[in-house]
């Protein structure tokens, strides 16, 4: 299944299955990038994070993707899990020296038994 | 090793009244953020805190936030006068001093203003 960020902020897909959620972010000069999940009554927790000097990186199950010609990141998981449902947002570092994370709405992911 | 601690975790309060939120940062943590989430929302930030340096409240919404930071670590966000548009979550995160360093978030306060 695939989402594309603020324009379809739900995604369903069976356990089991591959996931891709989708994020388009703002600033071309941006240099730093970071998925976050967060599940209900609780803060959002660091899953990866990618230098707009690399297009790729991969984690545990997750791979995350750069694509700076059209300022946009995906975020990929690999045979999803129950425990992966849950929102997932994606935030931009806009503040050069600084670190001010701006952050997407957010997409929902749900994993169907 | 302890993650970002928040107190309270929910807090009601009557609109008009104060109220302090908590931070404890990730012990060795340099900078200390705090955002605010809305119901359904993404996050927005509010105030950056790094080092000895003068804070960040470019995203304080009106004067009556304020936040201050003792001895380099524990952070207190204090809302005057609270209004109902001032309910949400209150998200406190801290990063080490090195660029580009994620976040670390707590698990907030509700505050819920009646």
């Amino acid at each position: 299944g695939e989402s594309v960020g603020l324009h379809l902020p739900t995604l369903s897909v069976q356990e089991g299955d591959n996931s891709i959620i989708n994020c388009a972010y703002s600033n071309s000069a941006s240099d730093y990038f970071i998925w976050y999940k967060q599940e209900s009554g609780k803060g959002p927790q660091f899953i990866i994070d990618i230098r707009s000097n690399m297009d790729k990186r991969q984690g545990q199950r997750v791979t995350v993707l750069l694509n700076k010609t059209v300022k946009h990141l995906s975020l990929q998981i690999a045979a999803t899990q129950p425990g992966d449902s849950a929102v997932y947002f994606c935030a931009e570092n806009m503040s050069q020296g600084a670190q001010k994370l701006v952050f997407g709405q957010g997409t929902r992911l749900t994993i169907n038994p | 090793g302890a993650g970002v601690s928040q107190s309270p975790s929910n807090k009601v309060t009557e609109k008009g009244k104060d109220v302090e939120l908590r931070c404890d940062p990730i012990s060795g943590h340099t900078a200390l953020y705090w955002y605010r989430q809305s119901l359904g929302q993404g996050l927005e930030f509010l105030i950056y805190f790094q080092g000895n340096s003068a804070p960040d409240k470019s995203g304080l919404p009106s004067d009556r936030f304020s936040a201050e930071r003792t001895g380099g670590s524990v952070s207190t966000l204090t809302i005057q006068r609270t209004q109902q548009e001032d309910s949400a979550v209150y998200l406190c995160a801290s990063s080490l001093k090195k660029y580009n360093s994620p976040l670390h978030f707590g698990n907030g306060t509700r505050l819920t203003v009646t």
